[in-house]
């Protein structure tokens, strides 16, 4: 199976900062890489979809890149709506493996 | 709008089966992969199974391999998840998600399994 490492695994910040998660997976998914966004009772969210591809209606301060191994989830100024838990999922093989998720709350 | 919704979850005894339906409005499945994916109460994600478009391929996270089926009936626009000889361990909500990237998801239904 493919494991999925995200980092850090909470995430400490300020409304207008610039946001970077990273995830790595333990061997290479080429760009099947999927990044969701879970509010609390809520279902995920569809973010960015083949590593870099920002899913309709997202906002452009979300941003997807990397490939292979590595991959990194961008939010370039954070807003008040953002602070969630946000998972990466790789859809390369199976069995579909997430992330162990990233929180991010309010400094 | 696009959407699906989740029903079935409910308290059930270890061994026990339950079966789980995701309707689907706004668009046709029939040309869509579907899946199911789980939360267990304050836990990650975990994909569970998913099934292509005509429902000859199947596939299972190892954990419920032999106890759940999944199924789908394009005519009626609907996903299913028959699950059999229930744990503790499946204990979650249950989330169907739509396509090969998984959009957009249904708003859960929860299964409890305890005696």
């Amino acid at each position: 199976d493919i494991q999925l490492t995200q980092s850090p695994s909470f995430l400490s910040a300020s409304v207008g900062d610039r946001v970077t998660i990273t995830c790595r997976a333990s061997q290479g998914i080429a760009s099947y890489l999927a990044w969701y966004q879970q509010k609390p009772g809520k279902a995920p969210k569809l973010l960015i979809y083949a590593a870099s591809t920002l899913q309709s209606g997202v906002p452009s301060r979300f941003s997807g890149s990397g490939s292979g191994t590595e991959f990194t989830l961008t939010i370039s100024s954070l807003q008040p709506e953002d602070f969630a838990t946000y998972y990466c999922q790789q859809l390369n093989s199976y069995p579909r493996t997430f992330g162990q998720g990233t929180k991010v709350e309010i400094k | 709008e696009v959407q699906v919704v989740e029903s079935g979850g409910d308290l059930v005894q270890p061994g026990g089966s339950l079966r789980l339906s995701c309707a689907a409005s706004g668009f046709s499945i029939s040309s869509s992969w579907m899946n199911w994916v789980r939360q267990a109460p304050g836990k990650g994600l975990e994909w569970v199974a998913n099934i292509n478009q005509d429902g000859s391929e199947k596939y299972y996270v190892d954990s419920v391999k032999g106890r759940f089926t999944i199924s789908r009936d394009n005519a009626k626009n609907s996903l299913y998840l028959q699950m059999n000889s229930l744990r503790a361990e499946d204990t979650a909500v249950y989330y169907c998600a739509s396509r090969f990237w998984f959009d957009p998801w249904g708003q859960g239904t929860l299964v409890t399994v305890s005696s």
